[in-house]
């Protein structure tokens, strides 16, 4: 298909780690990229991941990419009150930026 | 460095009237790019804008336009507006262009009503 997708609700309890999936369109997309969205504000850059890679760790978040699947994945481990918010993943092709439609995290105390 | 900023934050207007909404880029930031996010159709893409000209261009109605000054800063207008156009604008600066290398940074955007 032409879209990034993601599943659109994740729900956990503070403390466990959350893991936020999504499929994208291109084999040749060359980075791809998760952004945070919380109520009321603009996209945050949180982590980005070149193609040729596998896994990019960064303090709690932890960035997964299947290349022969098209599927990248983000771990946040020790999910905090602090975490809820909106995760859009997106690719990137040549000149050109597709974003998916974002999963809404919601962590529990 | 200062991050994107946007102004202004919150505006209501009423159906025909146009609106125009300003992003500052950051220092160093040639290129713009605006996104529309609505909750039915996601993040839209509008327009992209470098060194004043526009590269890019989404799948929008000629009712939306942009403009980019000689620094960086840009506008875009949004004229006989409708009740659809009810949205969050970001706008979203990189060095030199959308994608591969170059990543967006974006600000905290503008919500639009359209009553």
């Amino acid at each position: 298909g032409e879209d990034v997708e993601q599943s659109l609700f994740l729900s956990v309890r503070e403390g466990d780690s959350s893991v936020i999936n999504c499929t994208y369109t291109d084999s040749s997309s060359t980075y791809l990229y998760w952004y945070k969205q919380e109520p009321g504000a603009g996209l945050q850059l949180l982590t980005y991941i070149f193609s040729n890679m596998d896994m990019k760790q960064d303090q709690r978040l932890t960035v997964l990419l299947n290349k022969k699947d098209k599927h990248l994945s983000l771990r946040i481990a020790d999910t905090q009150t602090g975490d809820s918010a909106i995760y859009f993943c997106a690719e990137s092709i040549n000149n050109d930026m597709r974003f998916g439609a974002g999963t809404r995290l919601t962590v529990k105390p | 460095k200062a991050g994107v900023t946007q102004t202004p934050r919150y505006l209501i207007k009423t159906r025909g009237q146009q609106v125009t909404l300003s992003c500052s880029p950051i220092s160093g930031h040639r290129s713009v790019s605006w996104y529309q996010q609505t909750p039915g159709q996601g993040l839209q893409f509008l327009f992209e804008y470098f060194s004043e000209t526009q590269r890019n261009k989404g799948n929008f109605p000629g009712r939306f336009s942009g403009r980019q000054f000689s620094n960086s800063r840009s506008e875009m207008n949004v004229s006989t507006l409708e009740l659809g156009d009810s949205a969050l604008y970001l706008c979203a600066s990189s060095q030199n262009g959308r994608g591969v290398t170059d990543t967006q940074y974006f600000g905290p955007g503008t919500r639009l009503t359209v009553l």
